[in-house]
């Protein structure tokens, strides 16, 4: 079992709509989440964290946390064709700064 | 600039080469992390840096990966005798703190492809 698991998609969503992207990590003592999107060739840039259970909502972003399910998932409202890139769930574990990654989740907005 | 520069941003090297990846973080942060991401993958951890010292080096594949930060500053990532299963992007990120899990940035990374 991996560590940080996504469902590699592609996930396809309609310009406007709501996308919903997935994780789920196995180390229960984990404290911090990260949502990371990385266009093409491009590095990793940061979108969201939250550290606690529920949500967190940043413009057009939010991120939910279920630490008794393992689970970290985060909303994209009125999704643009610019939002089409592979999103990153990253988590870190009950012992030291390392991020753990998954393998990220394709999202591509259709205009 | 401000953010966290890497170079060079491409590297070919020939198998059994040696090759040095180089990385200067925000300037002030004090945590740099170095990151390998295959393609198609998310970004593999490496190692760790807290000012100088290499707090964790749990993630370098073999002793052929070596990585320095004398100053507390600029990072250097050393690669010995090449193979081509080395052939990925070299990330680098800095955070500003330690504690519990800071953001980290992400440099444009080292593309590396050995032949």
């Amino acid at each position: 079992q991996k560590e940080v698991e996504q469902n590699s998609g592609p996930l396809s969503v309609p310009e406007g709509a709501i996308a919903s992207l997935n994780c789920t990590y196995s180390d229960r003592g984990s404290q911090s989440f990260f949502w990371y999107r990385q266009y093409s060739g491009k590095s990793p840039e940061l979108i969201m964290f939250i550290y606690s259970n529920g949500d967190k909502e940043d413009g057009r972003f939010t991120a939910q946390l279920n630490k008794a399910s393992q689970y970290v998932s985060l909303l994209i409202r009125d999704s643009q064709p610019s939002d089409s890139a592979t999103y990153l769930c990253a988590v870190s574990p009950l012992l030291g700064n390392k991020l753990v990654f998954g393998a990220g989740t394709i999202l591509r907005v259709k205009s | 600039g401000a953010g966290v520069s890497q170079s060079p941003r491409y590297k070919v090297a020939k198998r059994g080469q040696d090759v040095a990846l180089r990385c200067d973080p925000i300037s002030g942060h004090v945590s740099l992390f170095w990151y390998q991401q295959a393609l198609g993958q998310g970004p593999e951890f490496l190692t760790y840096f807290q000012n100088e010292a290499q707090l964790d080096k749990s993630g370098l594949p073999s002793d052929r990966f070596f990585a320095e930060r004398p100053e507390g500053s600029v990072s250097t990532l050393k690669i010995q005798r090449t193979q081509q299963e080395d052939s990925a992007v070299y990330l680098c990120a800095s955070s500003p703190r330690t504690g519990l899990a800071q953001p980290q940035h992400f440099g444009d990374g080292t593309r590396l492809s050995i032949l």
